[in-house]
């Protein structure tokens, strides 16, 4: 079967770094990608990585090693406002699998 | 990224009835998606709308039940079909990004109560 595993929650203080993981089980993953979602509002796509590395955007970064099926969001310089779930996703062609989402909660 | 509404924003029903969503994009996307989602849970895919031939349904979902429109390039209906408190959930549309299916851009959802 196709899955995502990632921790449910991570709590972390204003201004540090946290690294969310994802672990995944399938086959025919191409990529993975990451989702904030803030309570009562819609995901937003953050980034996406299909090849083995790294891909920053700001002070959001993203790893994947396909090799290991492992990949990781590292969030820098932690702000309130970054307090939200986070959803690792991946999938084969047009569909997408969400992990089960890590709530982060960022506090002073 | 593609602006995405959604209608209604939530909605309270009777078991046993129906309740169609529309979900208008604001540019001409090929693929669309129907997600459904219990608050403080994942996102499920309940099935994939490419316009002109037949929603692609993922298992566990099924056309009588959630019958899904697709009549244009900017426009989608999901409707949820004699409904009972277990569809009670979020429900979801999103559109493919220039990366493909990998990068969704989500609306707003519908927020659905069935009592």
């Amino acid at each position: 079967g196709q899955s995502l595993e990632q921790p449910s929650e991570v709590t972390a203080v204003e201004g540090a770094i946290v690294q969310i993981n994802c672990t995944y089980q399938t086959s025919g993953f191409y990529g993975l990608s990451w989702y904030q979602q803030h309570d009562g509002g819609a995901p937003t796509f953050l980034s996406y990585n299909a090849l083995d590395g790294l891909e920053e955007t700001g002070r959001f970064s993203s790893f994947l090693s396909r090799s290991d099926s492992y990949g990781y969001l590292l969030l820098q310089e932690l702000q309130m406002k970054d307090s939200a779930s986070y959803f690792c996703a991946g999938g084969g062609y047009n569909k997408l699998i969400f992990g089960a989402g890590t709530r982060l909660a960022v506090h002073p | 990224s593609a602006v995405i509404s959604q209608k209604p924003s939530r909605d309270i029903c009777q078991r046993g009835t129906s309740l169609t969503i529309q979900c208008q994009v604001d540019s001409q996307v090929t693929m669309m998606f129907w997600y459904r989602q219990q608050p403080g849970q994942s996102l499920t895919l309940i099935a994939t709308a490419n316009q002109g031939s037949e929603a692609t349904y993922e298992s566990g979902f099924v056309i009588d039940k959630f019958p899904i429109s697709r009549p244009n390039l900017t426009f989608s209906t999901l409707t949820v079909s004699n409904m009972s408190p277990e569809d009670s959930s979020i429900y979801l549309c999103s559109v493919e990004g220039d990366r493909g299916d990998y990068e969704q851009y989500f609306g707003p959802g519908t927020r659905l109560t069935v009592t």
